[in-house]
């Protein structure tokens, strides 16, 4: 089946600082997702982006489907984004999400 | 509104009693789910209802039952857990597989369960 993987497994930064979160993905997808987990437990969706550029506020993410990855961008971190970074994948009109195994960032202030 | 809402939020459960988690949605959507999740580890996938049927089951044991009343409810019943059940449940829903609205998942805040 396929595989997800996500880099870097843990990641510490300053309040400020920028990152980059990748997801790889073995297989063409017809649907990626990038969710926040925050440290209460919800997810929130960040973006749906199977393919292209996505931006929203300090959040940004690209999708090369051709190249079979995926990357979050988050600038100037704030102490909020802190939680895991899950990136998801589905081939075709599969219902099941494909979860990598997350990215967990911590935002000292 | 992108609004999944789940009730309650914590749930403390001996092993002999029976209880429901409930998940609303509002968005039109016609495909729900429920997910499990254990700490430090990514949501998995319980069972899915597309058009108010059952359509996933993930060899889930017989102890968790879903029923999906109508289009915008979800429940999960629960009846004689066990311990190693503790966990965050998520609710999910989504446009329905190949309907034109795309199938990105919206989650609930979750019920974290904790069976004694």
């Amino acid at each position: 089946g396929i595989q997800v993987e996500q880099s870097p497994p843990d990641l510490i930064l300053q309040e400020g600082a920028n990152s980059t979160l990748r997801c790889n993905f073995s297989d063409s997808v017809n649907n990626l997702q990038w969710f926040h987990q925050n440290p209460w437990g919800q997810l929130i969706n960040l973006f749906y982006i199977p393919s292209g550029t996505k931006q929203n506020g300090r959040l940004s993410a690209t999708t090369v489907a051709t190249e079979r990855y995926s990357l979050l961008y988050i600038s100037s971190s704030q102490t909020t984004d802190s939680g895991v970074y899950f990136c998801a994948v589905a081939m075709d009109s599969n219902y099941q999400l494909i979860w990598g195994a997350g990215t967990k960032l911590i935002i000292k202030p | 509104d992108t609004e999944v809402t789940q009730t309650p939020k914590h749930l403390v459960m001996g092993m002999t009693n029976k209880k429901s988690l409930k998940c609303e949605q509002h968005m039109g959507h016609r495909a729900m789910y429920w997910y499990k999740q254990k700490a430090k580890k990514p949501p998995e996938l319980m069972f899915v209802y597309s058009y108010e049927k059952l359509s996933i089951n993930e060899s889930v044991p017989s102890r968790f039952s879903p029923e999906c009343p109508n289009s915008s409810l979800l429940n999960l019943h629960l009846h004689a857990l066990q311990p190693e059940d503790s966990a965050l449940y998520l609710c999910a829903s989504s446009h329905p597989s190949g309907d034109r609205g795309g199938y990105e998942q919206y989650f609930g805040p979750g019920t974290r369960l904790t069976v004694t």
